[in-house]
């Protein structure tokens, strides 16, 4: 079946420290992948996506590849802020699905000291 | 930019009351999707809509219902409230999105509101 598998939080970083959320998943055919963050009492925003192997979204200093091979979307930043602090959920929605199909990891809470 | 707005952002009801939760969406998205989020267990989808007057349960759906009488508006509804629906509801929106395969690049994502957190006492 098609599943999202992220790397368990909470995670505490130093500013300006390099950050990485592991993402692996499970799918049918080829699915296009997602990161979506949530800032303390909001709802989720799609921070980037790609659609096929070997795409890198990027937005506001994050980046993702997608690694077919590795079947990874591993979401990664240079340097971090205190304003990075949230939630962030890996997701993805199955090749030829509709967005119905969506399917979301458990979230990665990120904490960041100043 | 696509706006989500849900009616209540914080509501406290008593066990047995019906409540109701808003969704109005501006983008003319054929789909509308109601989650609950809770700790430790995620995302998890109650029922989403693509169409007026069409619903689907999701993963989620005893002891919710939903109403789509109109494109931009999505209610979920609680017919008799109960301490195990105290949550974090988010409603969300999109185009129909079929894989990276849609016309015009959509690739189905979702537009989240702000969400609405409901306290059953």
């Amino acid at each position: 079946g098609n599943s999202v598998t992220q790397m368990e939080g909470p995670v505490t970083l130093s500013e300006e420290a390099f950050l990485t959320i592991n993402c692996t998943y499970t799918a049918t055919g080829y699915p296009s992948l997602f990161w979506y963050v949530q800032y303390p009492g909001e709802g989720l925003q799609l921070l980037l996506k790609a659609t096929k192997a070997d795409d890198k979204g990027s937005n506001k200093g994050f980046e993702a590849t997608y690694r077919k091979e590795t079947t990874s979307f591993h979401l990664e930043k240079g340097s971090v802020q205190v304003s990075d602090s949230a939630v962030y959920f890996c997701a993805l929605i199955p090749g030829y699905s509709s967005a119905s199909k969506i399917i979301f990891g458990s979230g990665t809470r990120l904490s960041i000291r100043p | 930019d696509v706006k989500v707005t849900q009616s209540s952002r914080y509501l406290v009801k008593r066990t047995g009351e019906k409540v109701f939760l808003e969704c109005v969406q501006d983008m003319d998205h054929e789909n509308m999707f109601w989650y609950r989020q809770d700790p430790g267990l995620g995302l998890r989808l109650i029922y989403f809509s693509y169409d007026v007057k069409m619903k689907e349960k999701g993963d989620i759906p005893e002891g919710y219902s939903v109403s789509r009488e109109k494109k931009e508006r999505f209610s979920l509804i609680l017919e008799s409230a109960s301490t195990n629906q105290t949550s974090m509801y988010l409603c969300a929106s999109s185009f129909p999105g079929i894989g990276s395969r849609v016309t015009g690049g959509n690739t189905g994502e979702l537009f989240f509101g702000e969400g609405s957190r409901l306290t059953v006492l």
